[in-house]
């Protein structure tokens, strides 16, 4: 069974640009969870799709957003993007049944922004 | 409010040591689950255990082995007789019921010298 595939491994951009990136998650899986990770702020939560439905969505300001399709794959969309944007971004899925089950995470996307 | 706390931020041990990986977390949920991931220097986080707040047994799987304590609000993970492969940042982290979202504490960075 594939993984967890993230798109694109690596991308760099300019303040102000937006960026998409994008998940496909473990065959079956329905829920997709997104993250970023950077060396000040450690793992921190995006968001969390079930369902094609954000269920939930952690600290981050409005330039951040997602979606999932009816395929379970999810995209992340970051607008106005800022040098503190630069992290590595994961993408985890898991059958979705709120924690009871395992999280398997994509290789993710390194974002840089200068 | 849900906190993971990882207070070792590096250990360098020799091979053939044993080392332990203390996690601490703080939740007011009776039901939680609770993860260890590894993160090898590639990059993508690996699962290696999940636990659900009911079930205190330990378990092993080879040279791995975690102590979930509730009395302590607890769980640690035990690297028996480590190996070079051992070195990588390990992430605990803490789910609620009913939602994929994961909280993660800062890691722990092993290093196994040869």
């Amino acid at each position: 069974k594939a993984g967890v595939t993230q798109t694109p491994r690596y991308l760099i951009k300019t303040r102000g640009q937006q960026v998409t990136l994008s998940c496909s998650p473990i065959s079956g899986h329905r829920s997709v969870s997104w993250y970023q990770q950077t060396p000040g702020q450690g793992l921190q939560f995006l968001f969390e799709y079930f369902s094609e439905t954000q269920r939930n969505k952690g600290n981050f300001p409005g330039r951040f957003s997602g979606r999932q399709f009816s395929n379970s794959r999810s995209e992340m969309n970051v607008s106005t993007l800022e040098l503190g944007d630069s992290a590595l971004y994961l993408c985890a899925s898991s059958l979705g049944s709120g924690g009871r089950d395992e999280q398997f995470f994509g290789p993710g996307t390194r974002l840089t922004v200068l | 409010a849900q906190k993971v706390t990882q207070a070792q931020t590096e250990i360098s041990v020799v091979e053939k040591e044993d080392v332990t990986l203390d996690c601490v977390y703080e939740t007011r949920d009776t039901t939680y689950y609770l993860f260890w991931y590894k993160q090898p220097p590639s990059g993508e986080l690996v699962f290696l255990i999940r636990r659900n707040s009911f079930d205190e047994q330990n378990e092993i799987s080879g040279r791995y082995s975690w102590n979930f304590q509730k009395s302590t609000s607890s769980f640690n993970f035990t690297i028996t007789a480590s190996q070079v492969v051992d070195s990588a940042v390990y992430f605990c982290a803490l789910s609620a019921y009913n939602t994929d979202k994961l909280i993660f504490g800062t890691g722990t960075r092993l290093q196994v010298f040869p």
